[in-house]
């Protein structure tokens, strides 16, 4: 069956870095594209990212653009995400997503919680 | 962005009685291919988002038959026919059709 593993989180001061990955199994993962998919505590859904298939796309939710970094790895089977500059809210459990249809996900990982705090 | 806009917030419901919640976007769902890209998720207390329900009515496989989803343009419901004990959580409406995919702020079912 579609396991995702997220790993990674943790508590980080403002302005370090933090890389979460997300490991895959019980699918071919080269034929999907992958998604982070964040939710801060006690609040709602946020999409954060999206890498295609063959890592050749990513697009990303303006509050991260330019800070945060998909990408993936197919013959490890695994996706990433690298923060850098990391905000107070940025605070959320982080999930990694399989891609279905156009810009939606099916299979959701247990997600990894990411702390900014000082 | 689209803006998915659900209600009610909260829906106290009675095992064995019906249930629907209400989704709407701001714009238009159908797509350039004709689907209709919306999306529901159930969050179970203390676990991940799970798939009920895609492109509108269509169900993910596991999902009892009490679930269903409907609509279209920018209109959608899902519905419970009969609630149980463990479909408490919170659901969200999610639209895939115009980037970024966006969600509903949430409903929480609670049993009366």
């Amino acid at each position: 069956q579609v396991q995702l593993v997220e790993s990674g989180g943790g508590v980080v001061q403002p302005g370090r870095s933090l890389r979460l990955s997300c490991a895959a199994s019980g699918f071919i993962f080269s034929s999907h594209a992958m998604h982070w998919v964040r939710q801060a505590p006690g609040k709602g859904l946020e999409w954060v990212a999206i890498i295609s298939h063959d890592a050749f796309n990513q697009y990303y939710a303006d509050s991260v653009k330019g800070r945060f970094t998909i990408s993936r790895d197919n013959s490890k089977n695994t996706l990433y995400l690298q923060m850098i500059s990391l905000r107070v809210e940025d605070t959320a459990v982080f999930y990694c997503a399989r891609g279905s249809g156009t810009w939606g996900f099916d299979q959701w990982g247990q997600g990894t919680l990411v702390t900014v705090s000082s | 962005d689209v803006v998915m806009t659900q209600s009610p917030l909260s829906l106290p419901v009675t095992l064995g009685q019906p249930a629907s919640i209400s989704c709407r976007s701001s714009q238009s769902l159908v797509y350039t291919d004709g689907n209709t890209y919306l999306s529901w998720f159930q969050q179970r207390p203390g676990q991940s988002p799970r798939r009920l329900i895609y492109k509108v009515s269509n169900r993910d496989s596991g999902v009892p038959d009490r679930f269903s989803g409907s609509g279209s343009g920018t209109d959608f419901t899902l519905k419970i026919s009969r609630v149980e004990a463990e479909d408490v959580g919170v659901y969200y409406c999610m639209q895939d059709t115009h980037r970024p995919p966006t969600f509903g702020g949430g409903t929480k079912v609670e049993i009366k």
